[in-house]
C-alpha cells in the first residue's frame, strides 16, 4: 500500500525557516517524480515544487522561487523541502504528493501545517 | 498562466442524482492534461480522474470526466452519500506550471 506521510510542520516567525520530510513507503519511491502541494482557505490549492526521480530536476513555483529548495534521498525513501524566508502568505497545509500520469498527483499524503506568524 | 474556473460553485443534490460539474481554462490544456481530484474535510484531495478522461486505481465507475481543450467535465452519474465533497479540477500540461481551480462544493439538498 502506497504511504506517504509528511513532518516538520509547525509554528515559525516571519523570516524564519523549517524543513519539511515526506516519507514514502509501498513503491520504489525512486521511480517517481515527486511533488509538493500546499492548501489555505484563502487561496485553495497550489503547486509548490516538483523534483524528478533521482533529483537532478527541480522546479518551482514563482511564489516559492528562490527561498524553497526541494530534495529527495532514494536511499532513505524520503522527500524534502526546505523552507527559508518563510513569510506569512507561507501558512497553509503542505503535501506531499506522488507524480502520477504525467503531472498529476495519484497519491496524497495527509499534510503537515505550516504556521508563519510573530 | 492557466486560469481554470470552476462552476457551479456550490451544487445542492440528493443521493440517487446526477452531478455535473464544469471546468473551464483561460488557453487550451495541452494533451488535455486535465485531472480531477475529490476532498472531502479534514482529508488530503483524492485523484478521480487523469488525462481527463481516466479513471485512477479504485474509482468507481459513475466517476466520469470529458472534455478537451478548454472545457472539461465531471460527472457522478448516481451519488452517494460518500460523494458529497468538494471537487477540483487541475491542469498539469502546462509545465512546469500546475494550476489548481478552486473547487465546486457538492452537498447534501
Amino acid at each position: 500500500e502506497v504511504e506517504l506521510v509528511e513532518s516538520g510542520g509547525g509554528l515559525v516567525q516571519p523570516g524564519g525557516s523549517l524543513r519539511l520530510s515526506c516519507a514514502a513507503s509501498g513503491f520504489t519511491f525512486s521511480n517517481y517524480w515527486m511533488y509538493w502541494v500546499r492548501q489555505t482557505p484563502g487561496k485553495g490549492l497550489e503547486w509548490v515544487s516538483r523534483i524528478n526521480r533521482d533529483g537532478s530536476t527541480t522546479t518551482y513555483a514563482d511564489s516559492v522561487t528562490g527561498r524553497f529548495t526541494v530534495s529527495r534521498d532514494n536511499a532513505e525513501n524520503t522527500l524534502f523541502l526546505q523552507m527559508n524566508s518563510l513569510r506569512a502568505e507561507d501558512t497553509a497545509v503542505y503535501y506531499c504528493t506522488r507524480g502520477g500520469d504525467s503531472g498529476s498527483s495519484d497519491y496524497w499524503g495527509q499534510g503537515t501545517l505550516v504556521t508563519v506568524s510573530s | 498562466e492557466i486560469v481554470l474556473t470552476q462552476s457551479p460553485g456550490t451544487l445542492s443534490l440528493s443521493p440517487g442524482e446526477r452531478a455535473t460539474l464544469s471546468c473551464r481554462a483561460t488557453q487550451s490544456i495541452s494533451r488535455n492534461y486535465l485531472a480531477w481530484y475529490q476532498q472531502k474535510p479534514g482529508q488530503a484531495p483524492r485523484l478521480l480522474i487523469y488525462g481527463a478522461s481516466s479513471r485512477a486505481t479504485g474509482i468507481p465507475d459513475r466517476f466520469s470526466g470529458s472534455g478537451s481543450g478548454t472545457d472539461f467535465t465531471l460527472t457522478i452519474s448516481r451519488l452517494e452519500p460518500e460523494d458529497f465533497a468538494v471537487y477540483y479540477c487541475q491542469q498539469y500540461g502546462s509545465s512546469p506550471e500546475v494550476t489548481f481551480g478552486p473547487g465546486t462544493k457538492v452537498d447534501v439538498k
